[in-house]
């Protein structure tokens, strides 16, 4: 089945390291997107890749980073710059350049600063 | 003013009861809304797709848009406890590369 997996599922980090997120599809999309969702705040957007081997900021970009080397991955390393990490993180992708018919997203990673 | 407006709730209502849920965008260019839905602890799930003003329906759920006014709702008919959920709006532009503006998302819960 076509999808999009999220790894870890739940992730801790200690103060001062960084961390990779995962994110692989397998539905041939080409745009990748990742939002950060806290409770009251809804989805914002971190990055998001049209094609391989580019992306672009989003809304709330300082703290993380990303990178595009497969169509199939997009991860997410949250860095020790980020000061308030910990929250639930959602990869999600969608047809070619099109986002008209809306994202499919993965099952999320909650992120936990201990 | 936020580009997307969405009561967080919590909306409870009994069992059987007619939902309805609303959102509110600034951006007259947005063509192309979304209704997800959110289960606690999982990725959203796409519910409805519209494109410009009018009415679309599948089952128990009809997606209305009203571009004059810049609202668009989500109806739920016959509400299931299975539908307590977050129900996130979502929008974006005619271009067709742009990333999708959410609401906040409004908190449901159907009471048994």
């Amino acid at each position: 089945d076509g999808g999009i997996t999220q790894s870890p599922k739940y992730l801790f980090r200690k103060e001062g390291q960084n961390v990779t997120l995962s994110c692989e599809q397998n539905l041939n999309h080409d745009a990748m997107y990742w939002y950060r969702q806290d409770p009251g705040q809804g989805l914002r957007l971190i990055y998001y890749s049209q094609i391989v081997n580019d992306f672009q900021k989003g809304d709330i970009a300082e703290g993380y980073s990303v990178s595009r080397e497969k169509k199939e991955s997009f991860p997410l390393t949250v860095t020790s710059a980020q000061k308030n990490p910990t929250a639930f993180y959602l990869c999600a992708s969608s047809t070619g350049t099109n986002t008209n018919y809306g994202y499919t997203f993965g099952s999320g990673t909650r992120l936990t600063v201990v | 003013q936020k580009e997307v407006e969405q009561d967080p709730g919590p909306l409870s209502v009994p069992e059987g009861a007619i939902v309805s849920l609303n959102c509110t965008y600034s951006n007259s260019a947005f063509q192309y809304f979304m209704w997800y839905r959110q289960y606690s602890r999982k990725g959203p799930e796409l519910l409805m797709y519209t494109y410009s003003s009018g009415n679309k329906e599948d089952g128990r759920f009809t997606a209305q848009v009203d571009k004059s006014s810049k609202y668009i709702s989500l109806f739920i008919r016959d509400s299931q406890p299975s539908d307590s959920a977050t129900y996130l709006c979502a929008m974006t532009l005619n271009s067709g590369n742009t990333p999708l503006v959410f609401g906040k998302g409004t908190r449901l819960s159907v009471i048994a």
